[in-house]
């Protein structure tokens, strides 16, 4: 079961960019690599799923470089509503015994 | 379409007492996954159920147990309670089993204080 390290806390002004970046260094070859936002007292929500490479969605852009053990999300202009909680996570094949860690709480800044 | 629906949302519990927490996963999805989140943490797996049968077990004491029924709905119980068992409890599903893709749905959780 691969884990991950994220930075503990982010702050950043509305507006700007904000990319948090997760370590990975056991990943297998059949993971997938896995963003989820959570507010307090909700249950975790899927942002954005990749593999390798570059993967971009409405909300946010995932880059992975080519050795796989690292992965940065990447949220264009940021608003207060996406101060919240964010996980990185790698998943086993098929499984759904994830390690979410302690997550990366953003704090958003007017 | 209605999304992974979880009950009850609250409920308070005096040590040594047992609960029973339920689950409706999303319509097609034949996987359901137990999560416990203790606060300040991330949510830890406890189960993993998928067509009926036990995929997966956290490092969970006995007292946890968990099924699922033929409608992919699932439960999960919990004996003896202990002071440390307060948490939001997780419920997730997705489709099943792929060969790598893996994208969870959550429910709003269950929230459980043990006096």
């Amino acid at each position: 079961l691969a884990k991950t390290t994220q930075p503990i806390s982010m702050d950043s002004y509305e507006g700007q960019e904000v990319n948090i970046t997760c370590s990975h260094n056991n990943i297998a070859t059949n993971d997938y690599i896995t963003w989820y936002q959570q507010f307090p007292s909700q249950g975790p929500r899927f942002i954005i799923q990749g593999y390798k490479t570059k993967v971009t969605n409405e909300v946010a852009s995932l880059f992975i470089p080519a050795d796989r053990k690292s992965s940065t999300l990447s949220l264009p202009r940021v608003s207060l509503s996406d101060t919240a909680v964010y996980y990185c996570l790698v998943g086993d094949n098929g499984a759904n015994n994830l390690f979410f860690g302690t997550g990366t709480r953003l704090t958003v800044i007017p | 379409d209605a999304g992974v629906t979880q009950s009850p949302t609250h409920l308070i519990k005096t040590r040594g007492q047992q609960v029973t927490l339920r689950c409706s996963p999303i319509s097609g999805h034949k996987s359901v996954s137990w999560y416990q989140q203790v606060l300040g943490q991330g949510p830890q797996f406890i189960f993993q159920y998928y067509e009926k049968e036990e995929r997966g077990r956290g490092n969970f004491p006995d007292r946890f147990s968990a099924r699922q029924f033929p409608n992919y709905s699932s439960e999960l119980n919990v004996n003896a309670l202990l002071l440390g068992d307060s948490a939001l409890y997780l419920c997730a599903s997705s489709p099943g089993r792929s060969s790598g893709a893996n994208v969870l749905t959550f429910g709003a959780g269950s929230r459980l204080t043990v006096l």
